[in-house]
């Protein structure tokens, strides 16, 4: 079974709206780790948000937040006020276990996301 | 600071040669990890290590890969011999201890033809 799973192999949004893009995982551990990690054409892999199982407040970093639904297993991503440069691949991964026990970081196969003008 | 720097960007090699690619991490960070993405795979971990000692290397696809951290500034990633299965970005990433993300360099781009 796939540990991390990205369900929208393409998503597209006009600009200055907001979009989601989903994540569910699936983890038999109580301590682990959830991220999101932008990859714009030019390659490099950006980290944009953390949410941590215990966290009880759902992650924000600027026009990112992380709704998490711990029952449901599920980490979205959504993304206020769109903007061109959002446009990019997106993927979700997940650390399992404790802080200083695996480091192993396994990624979903990626939405990629299309803001249009 | 500087981020994670990865050479060469890009390298194109005849199957069969050595190829070798090069890491230096961000400053300070303790953990360093090698990952490999494919159309085909995605994105997956090779290994890691921690304070230069290698922890996990189970992703390393057979013999022919390698990984070292000879200090904690450095890492190399050799394949030997090369085949064109191994054509790939291949990623160095970095962080310090507990609770940080990874940071990733901007990837080396290898050809194998």
């Amino acid at each position: 079974a796939q540990k991390i799973t990205q369900t929208q192999p393409g998503m597209f949004v006009q600009e200055k709206e907001a979009v989601t893009l989903d994540c569910t995982y699936d983890t038999s551990d109580q301590s682990y780790g959830l991220f999101w990690y932008k990859q714009p054409s030019s390659g490099e892999m950006i980290f944009l948000i953390y949410q941590g199982s215990y966290d009880e407040q759902n992650a924000t970093e600027g026009r990112y937040s992380l709704n998490f639904q711990k029952a449901r297993k599920s980490a979205n991503l959504v993304i206020s006020a769109s903007q061109l440069g959002d446009s990019a691949m997106y993927f979700c991964a997940m650390r399992e276990g404790r802080w200083g026990g695996s480091e192993k970081l396994v990624f979903g196969k990626g939405t990629k996301l299309t803001v249009n003008p | 600071d500087a981020g994670v720097i990865q050479s060469p960007r890009h390298e194109v090699t005849e199957m069969g040669q050595e190829v070798t690619l090069r890491c230096k991490p961000i400053s300070g960070h303790d953990y360093l990890f090698w990952y490999r993405q494919t159309m085909m795979r995605g994105l997956e971990l090779l290994i890691y290590f921690n304070n230069n000692v290698p922890i996990d290397d189970s992703g390393m696809p057979e013999d022919r890969f390698s990984a070292k951290m000879p200090n904690a500034s450095f890492s190399t990633l050799k394949i030997q011999p090369s085949e064109p299965r191994d054509s790939a970005v291949y990623f160095c990433a970095s962080r310090q201890f507990s609770n940080q993300p990874q940071h990733f360099g901007d990837g080396t781009r290898l050809s194998i033809l």
